[in-house]
């Protein structure tokens, strides 16, 4: 069954320490987004990637961190930086951004810090 | 600049009813794409439609039906017969499609829709 994984489903931190969340797809997909939510909040982009070892920062970037190694892989780290990282965080890929495509979207991380 | 507005926080009807979610846009391109998303508790965004601004059709799925108007520069989405499995937050987005530049979703803030039994 093609889709994207994203793991955990819950992550619990300490403030102060960083943390990744998992994001993999096996769709073949050549573009892949981090978006972060917030309660009542529509979805506010990160960082997204249209091809491997390349990626550009979205609206939110500040205190995140992202790398893009492999086709199927484009994991997200959290720092310290980020003044206020509690948030659902869901990940998302698309064919391509060459044309507006649409995005389809793994299951979400809830990440809590402490 | 692109912008999405869905005005209806939250929504509750009874089941069977017919609902109505409204969405607004703003973008100062001729060529965009539209599209309507579900957020069921689970948390997963489920794709629904994609429309782009060349097709004014209306659209039936199912229950599903989407009305959308250039003139007012609106995507409304309508669910007929509610469901209690209807339940969820639903997104309309927009991207523009524009030449050389990387496109990306705006997201309206999302209606919370209450199917009750």
């Amino acid at each position: 069954d093609g889709g994207i994984t994203q793991s955990p489903k819950y992550l619990f931190r300490k403030e102060g320490q960083n943390v990744t969340l998992s994001c993999e797809q096996n769709l073949n997909h050549d573009a892949m987004y981090w978006y972060r939510q917030d309660p009542g909040q529509g979805l506010r982009l990160i960082y997204y990637s249209q091809i491997v070892n390349d990626f550009q920062k979205g609206d939110i970037a500040e205190g995140y961190s992202v790398s893009r190694e492999k086709k199927e892989s484009f994991p997200l780290t959290v720092t310290s930086a980020q003044k206020n990282p509690t948030a659902f965080y869901l990940c998302a890929s698309s064919i391509s951004t060459s044309t507006p495509d649409t995005q389809y979207f793994g299951p979400g991380t809830r990440l809590t810090v402490l | 600049a692109q912008k999405v507005t869905q005005a209806q926080t939250e929504i509750s009807v009874v089941e069977k009813e017919d609902v109505t979610l409204d969405c607004v846009y703003e973008t100062r391109d001729t060529t965009y794409y539209l599209f309507w998303y579900k957020q069921p508790p689970s948390g997963e965004l489920v794709f629904l439609i994609r429309r782009n601004s060349f097709d004014e059709q209306n659209e039936i799925s199912g229950r599903y039906s989407w009305n959308f108007q250039k003139s007012t520069s609106s995507f409304n989405f309508t669910i007929t017969a509610s469901q209690v499995v209807d339940s969820a937050v639903y997104f309309c987005a927009l991207s523009e499609a524009r030449r050389g530049r990387d496109d990306k979703i705006i997201f309206g803030k999302g209606t919370r829709l209450h199917i009750l039994p």
